[in-house]
């Protein structure tokens, strides 16, 4: 079945900076990767994600990259602020297994003012 | 705010107590998820509704039951828990329509947060 990684496992930063957020997928099936945040005492939320058939997105400060030969996905977060701060987990869909979604361990992402 | 809505918010009970957590969404979503989260760990997938139907559940437990009575409601029925149930419980739901719809994106409540005593 899938196998994601995702590293760092905590990542901190100063507010401004930027951040990145790397994740490895298994299957070459795989065709969608979403990326959530998720804050303390709430559900994780969607914040972007990406087709196999493009290789970036970008919404505002945020952007997906995603290289299907290598089979790693990366978000990027520019001029963090101090409200970045969450857990982040990316995932990859496994295509042919009707809605199994796979995640990463989480990056636990701190922007100090 | 989400616009899946889990009630209740927090759920304390005993190992031989029988209650349901609900999830709603108005989305007009046809596929709904449970998914079980400890704490500093992603979200692990329980199970799986399309069109109302059962189509993934991933080897849980008995002791969890759901039960989806339309397409925009999802309960699980809980009964004689483990303490190692303890845990956040996640609804999400995503549009479910077609062939394509395995690349749609799942949209999650807040969570029932769980414990056993």
């Amino acid at each position: 079945g899938e196998n994601v990684e995702q590293h760092p496992s905590t990542l901190s930063v100063q507010e401004g900076d930027s951040a990145v957020i790397k994740c490895t997928y298994s299957d070459s099936a795989s065709n969608y990767f979403p990326w959530y945040k998720q804050e303390l005492g709430k559900g994780p939320q969607l914040i972007i994600d990406i087709r196999s058939n493009v290789g970036e997105k970008k919404d505002q400060r945020i952007a997906v990259t995603l290289n299907k030969t290598a089979k790693h996905f990366s978000l990027h977060i520019t001029e963090t602020q101090p409200e970045d701060s969450a857990v982040y987990f990316c995932a990859a869909k496994v295509l042919y297994n009707n809605n199994d979604m796979r995640f990463g361990a989480g990056t636990r992402l701190t922007v100090k003012p | 705010d989400t616009e899946v809505t889990q009630t209740p918010k927090h759920l304390v009970m005993g190992m031989t107590n029988k209650k349901s957590l609900k999830c709603e969404q108005h989305m007009g979503h046809r596929a709904m998820y449970w998914y079980k989260q400890k704490a500093k760990k992603p979200p692990e997938l329980m199970f799986v509704y399309s069109y109302e139907k059962l189509s993934i559940n991933e080897s849980v437990p008995s002791r969890f039951s759901p039960e989806c009575p339309n397409s925009s409601l999802l309960n699980l029925h809980l009964h004689a828990l483990q303490p190692e149930d303890s845990a956040l419980y996640l609804c999400a739901s995503s549009q479910g329509r077609g062939r394509g719809f395995s690349n749609q994106p799942q949209h999650f409540g807040d969570g029932t947060r769980l414990s056993i005593l």
